[in-house]
């Protein structure tokens, strides 16, 4: 595998739920981030990982917890979702470079959660 | 006032015309610079990366200014495999990057 990975690539689940999406990168970066996009809508930043360490936290409800056991992966566990966090959840990764200069970021072809 | 704003769109050009986004950031202290293409419903790919002496990718050209804090991507020759969003992207340092609302192009026969 070549890249970066998400599974599962779509999910439907109910408000009771308890699933999560798993991310893997093969690029040997060192940052990882969780993106949320609703249909027709920008790019929102929910989670970024350096070196495992969560730096960013954009006021994501606590109802979506990240977990980064190494700087490879990346999970989103999700329990007790709304309609509206029915999305398309893109991972992405990205090399951080001497004196913390930002790399460009690869994604994944995302995960697609509906919500019922 | 957002942090980095594109030109909202969208974009109706025929083929073969030549089309320009332009982009603006408010941080001074951005370090690096992106722009990426998101096809409906699918992942926004790395297009070409934007450096202060400008870049050119076959027809695709970004030009940086970093003291009026602007970015552009110009399009030459449009096809029609080049209609899709367009996302401006900046970087400040440790991995904070900010994607801009993405400016839409349809290029028609």
């Amino acid at each position: 595998e070549t890249g970066v990975t998400q599974t599962p690539r779509h999910l439907v689940m109910g408000m009771t739920n308890k699933k999560s999406l798993k991310c893997e990168q093969h690029l040997g970066h060192n940052a990882m981030y969780w993106y949320k996009q609703s249909a027709k809508k920008p790019l929102e930043l929910m989670f970024v990982y350096n070196f495992k360490e969560q730096t960013e936290n954009n006021s994501v409800p606590s109802r979506f917890s990240p977990e980064c056991p190494n700087s490879s992966h990346l999970f989103l566990h999700l329990h007790t979702l709304q309609p509206e966090d029915s999305a398309l959840y893109l991972c992405a990764s990205s090399r951080i470079g001497q004196r913390a200069y930002s790399y460009e970021q690869y994604f994944g072809p995302g995960t697609r959660l509906t919500v019922t | 006032r957002k942090e980095v704003e594109q030109d909202p769109g969208p974009f109706n050009v025929p083929e073969g015309a030549t089309v320009a986004f332009n982009c603006t950031y408010s941080n001074s202290a951005s370090q690096s610079f992106f722009w990426y293409r998101q096809d409906c419903r699918k992942e926004p790919k790395l297009l070409m990366s934007v450096y202060s002496s400008g870049n050119e990718d076959g027809r695709f050209t970004a030009q940086l200014n970093r003291a009026s804090q602007y970015i552009s991507l110009l399009i030459r020759d449009s096809k029609l495999s080049d209609s899709a969003t367009y996302l401006c992207v900046v970087n400040t340092n440790a991995g904070k990057s900010t994607f801009g609302d993405g400016t839409t192009l349809t290029v028609k026969p």
